[in-house]
């Protein structure tokens, strides 16, 4: 059973225009959810990530909201950029727990111009 | 500062042989975490070590083995190999173990292991 879901393999969004990728979660034990960014040939890595306690964190052009009552969170990109063209991938983390980060499948965004 | 690097970049071996998969984690980093990606079950955690003790372990068969040496370098085997072993093995590593407190982890390019 998925755990964290990432329900659209694949989004496609003009350039210049907002992103906006989801992920649900069915444990609510989760208490720290981070996005990370995948380029073929590459690890993950690291874009933004929030706490439980809140519901919105921003970085620059990335800003995660978090919707505890929903198990939602989702991640915004605006503007979004050619370069933003990869796989993003939502993920979980649980203190009390032993399995590391659960990840969704992850959504492969594509940034046409 | 290097990242985390994994060695080898690709692999590809037979039904039934073992294999093993070496990762060196960030100066400094003790923890050390493997991963592996499919494309039906996605990214999926393995087991980590810290301080050359495993901490934590996913849902995988006692064929996924791990250790970490003094200088944190990690290795990961698996023996008897299948076919459903096919994957892309990612290493995360951190500066602390992520048991009870995430610490953010940084993760090398993979071992794309290729079983036939």
């Amino acid at each position: 059973d998925q755990q964290v879901k990432q329900n659209s393999p694949s989004l496609s969004v003009q350039e210049g225009r907002i992103s906006i990728l989801n992920c649900d979660y069915t444990n609510s034990m989760f208490d720290y959810f981070l996005w990370y960014k995948k380029y073929p040939a590459e690890g993950p890595t690291f874009l933004i990530s929030i706490s439980s306690i809140k519901d919105k964190n921003e970085d620059g052009r990335f800003t995660v909201f978090l919707n505890k009552s929903a198990k939602h969170l989702s991640l915004h990109i605006v503007p979004s950029q050619p370069g933003d063209s990869a796989v993003y991938f939502c993920a979980a983390y649980f203190g009390g727990g032993a399995d590391g980060l659960t990840f969704g499948k992850g959504t492969h965004l594509i940034i046409q111009p | 500062k290097a990242g985390v690097t994994q060695t080898p970049r690709y692999l590809i071996k037979t039904r039934g042989q073992q294999v093993t998969l070496s990762c060196s984690p960030i100066s400094g980093h003790r923890s050390v975490s493997w991963y592996q990606q499919t494309p039906g079950q996605g990214l999926q955690f393995l087991f980590e070590y810290f301080s050359e003790t495993q901490r934590n372990k996913g849902n995988f068969p006692g064929r996924f083995s791990g250790r970490q040496f003094s200088n944190s370098r990690s290795e990961m085997n698996v023996s008897t190999l299948e076919l459903g072993d096919s994957a892309l093995y990612l290493c995360a590593s951190s500066l602390l173990s992520i048991a009870g407190t995430y610490n953010e982890q940084f993760f090398g390019p993979g071992t794309r292991l290729t079983v036939l």
